[in-house]
């Protein structure tokens, strides 16, 4: 079965650093991989993918992730933190059903804080 | 996010009213989803149509019914809802019928509340 854990509940940031919201997954078979953000109010935006090619993808808003197969990981970084960061993010996998139409499957969400 | 667009924003209802939940897509997707959000709860998937075609109920409660007249319009009729319901409901389209890697794109949701 596929599914995506996100250990962390929250994670805590000072503005202009590095942040990392971790993401772990179990499929079978090649995996597909997707980070989302919800900002205060807001539905969920897509921010990047992981579906094959390099292991280092690029997304929105500067953000990056990093696809780790032997760790069987998909973290989500930014190299300098910006306080309008600080949303709800989701790492999400996808079960292709034979033709159905996409379905995800999201983590429980990491609730990203930046302080000035 | 105005490609996905959802009304009422928020909704206070009583557990013996009756009332609807819009979402329209102006992006020219086909399949079309509903989705609860609950507090330290993850994302549940509710329901997907694809061409108008419901292609997944996930167990959910028959006082959720939703309608999807066409590829552009999704509703969540409600009906004799618990308070254990409220809850934001989120829509969302995506593009293709089968598994193409594409993105979801989502509304602002409806913050519902059951008193």
């Amino acid at each position: 079965a596929q599914s995506v854990a996100q250990p962390e509940d929250q994670v805590n940031v000072a503005e202009g650093n590095p942040l990392t919201v971790k993401c772990t997954y179990s499929v079978s078979g090649n995996p597909y991989l997707f980070w989302y953000v919800q900002y205060p109010n807001r539905g969920l935006q897509f921010l990047l993918k992981y579906i094959t090619g390099d292991n280092l993808v690029k997304g929105s808003y500067g953000f990056e992730a990093e696809f780790n197969k032997s760790q069987t990981s998909f973290h989500l970084k930014k190299p300098s933190a910006l306080v309008s960061d600080s949303a709800l993010y989701f790492c999400a996998v996808p079960t292709p059903g034979g033709g159905a139409t996409n379905k995800l499957i999201f983590g429980t969400g990491t609730l990203l804080a930046v302080q000035p | 996010e105005t490609g996905v667009t959802q009304t009422p924003r928020h909704l206070v209802m009583g557990m013996t009213n009756k009332k609807s939940l819009k979402c329209e897509q102006h992006l020219g997707h086909n399949a079309m989803y509903w989705y609860k959000q609950s507090a330290k709860k993850p994302l549940e998937l509710m329901f997907v149509y694809n061409f108008k075609e419901q292609t997944e109920n996930n167990s959910v409660p028959s006082r959720f019914s939703p309608e999807c007249p066409n590829s552009s319009h999704l509703f969540l009729h409600l009906h004799t809802l618990q308070p254990e319901d409220s809850a934001l409901y989120l829509c969302a389209s995506s593009q293709d019928s089968g598994w193409d890697g594409g993105e979801q794109y989502f509304g602002p949701g409806t913050r519902l509340t059951v008193t």
